[in-house]
């Protein structure tokens, strides 16, 4: 069974700096997905970004990008010049291709953004 | 982006009543939707996937008597929580897949609490 893991359960980052959340996963599987997803307090899930395991270039949105090391078997998340608002857990998740497959989620990352 | 509703946000129930959510697709037909649970400062645990005009399929450990799971159109999903509990208090949430690239979009999530 695939499983992921989130070993920090809780960052911290002042304004305007950089912080990089770690996720591994273990799988059999070469062909997947793997994701970020952002909880605000609000608790909607919002997709941050996603990374399909068959590029070897790092996905980025904005101020988002991933280090995506598949023969590691790890997807980190790096925000860069971090604001307020992406205070947050963050939860890494992972999905192989096809219609009937089913997110696994890591235990998440609680970042707190301070001044 | 597309966009996953659920209602109600809130609802208080007493023990031994049964409570029904709803989880609408708004501008996208999901012929497959998901339904999760999630604990305080806890991850998403995935309950059940529903398919259209199909039982639904869940998850070890879930009591399918339980949590009823109704998905009659392309664009509802039903949860229904019979004879609840105070421990069935939690917050519950769906997600849809959208069927082109398979995308998938979470509803803003319903608190149960039972008294």
């Amino acid at each position: 069974a695939q499983t992921v893991t989130q070993s920090q359960p809780e960052m911290s980052v002042q304004e305007a700096e950089t912080v990089t959340l770690s996720c591994t996963y273990d799988t059999s599987e070469s062909d997947y997905y793997l994701f970020w997803y952002k909880q605000p307090p609000s608790r909607q899930m919002i997709l941050v970004i996603r990374q399909e395991a068959y590029k070897q270039q790092n996905a980025t949105e904005n101020r988002f990008s991933v280090n995506f090391q598949k023969a590691a078997k790890s997807f980190s998340l790096k925000i860069s010049d971090s604001q307020l608002g992406d205070a947050a857990m963050y939860f890494c998740a992972y999905r192989l291709t096809g219609t009937a497959s089913k997110l696994t989620f890591g235990t998440g990352t609680r970042l707190q953004v301070t001044l | 982006g597309a966009v996953v509703s659920q209602h109600p946000s809130w609802v208080i129930c007493k023990s031994g009543t049964s409570v029904k959510i709803e989880c609408r697709s708004l501008d996208f037909q999901a012929t497959t939707m998901f339904w999760y649970r999630q604990f305080p400062k806890q991850s998403l645990m995935l309950m059940a996937t529903s398919n259209e005009g199909s039982k639904a399929t869940y998850e070890q450990g879930v009591e399918k008597d339980k949590f009823l799971i109704n998905h009659a159109s392309l664009t509802l999903s039903t949860l229904t929580v019979t004879s609840a509990h105070p421990e069935d208090s939690s917050f519950y949430i769906c997600s849809a897949r959208d069927p082109g690239p398979y995308e998938q979009y979470f509803g803003p999530g319903t608190r149960l609490t039972v008294t």
